[in-house]
């Protein structure tokens, strides 16, 4: 059974700090994996989708990784602000028609 | 596009009552799913449709759940009776293809069961 885990559960950072969030999955076989923004008391954001063929995927200030061979994925932000402080949640596919297994997710809170 | 619409937005009932959550998805989306997200467990999916046809409902916790999805551009999450440990935030999600396509989702509606 697949299972993702995101440590730690909450980050707090100031302002302009360049951060990593991290993401593990423990069965390497994997369709594709994505990185979800939800701030509170709203939906949730695809942010990235990294197909298993990819090493990484990039949008703006932000850049996922993938390691599959490792089962870990990470979110860089670059540049932090305080409109990026949400929970960030990835969640692996483990083929076309699975469905998304998630992590818990990490708070982030950026500092100004 | 208004995005995937979910009805109520809070939903406060008492034990034993019968609550019925509704979603809109995304206009030419074929795929829509149900999710649960509480503390605990975090986000867990319940059932997902295709072409308005239920594919996955190995989710759904109890008998107590079922959904369904008459047409293309609505569906029902329903829970009768209600118990206090079906309190979570309960999304809808919609995508044009499942395996290459990302999910859409709706604001979520948050169900206290007292």
């Amino acid at each position: 059974k697949q299972e993702v885990t995101q440590i730690p559960a909450a980050l707090s950072v100031p302002e302009g700090e360049n951060l990593v969030l991290n993401c593990s999955f423990t069965d390497s076989a994997i369709y594709n994996l994505q990185w979800f923004r939800q701030d509170p008391g709203k939906g949730l954001t695809s942010l990235l989708l990294i197909q298993s063929s990819q090493r990484e995927q990039t949008s703006g200030r932000l850049n996922a990784s993938l390691d599959k061979s490792s089962g870990r994925s990470t979110l860089y932000i670059a540049a932090s602000q305080p409109g990026d402080s949400a929970t960030y949640l990835c969640a692996v596919q483990a083929g076309a028609n699975s469905k998304l297994t998630f992590g818990k997710g990490i708070t982030l809170s950026v500092r100004p | 596009d208004a995005g995937v619409i979910q009805s109520p937005r809070h939903e406060v009932t008492e034990m034993g009552q019968e609550v019925t959550l509704r979603c809109k998805p995304i206009s030419g989306h074929d795929y829509l799913f149900w999710y649960r997200q509480t503390m605990m467990r975090g986000l867990e999916l319940l059932i997902y449709f295709n072409n308005n046809v239920p594919i996955d409902d190995s989710g759904m916790p109890e008998d107590r759940f079922s959904a369904k999805m008459p047409n293309a551009s609505f569906s029902t999450l329903k829970i009768q009776p209600s118990e206090p440990r079906d309190s979570a935030v309960y999304f809808c999600a919609s995508s044009h293809r499942q395996g290459s396509d990302t999910q859409y989702f709706g604001p979520g509606t948050r169900l206290t069961v007292l």
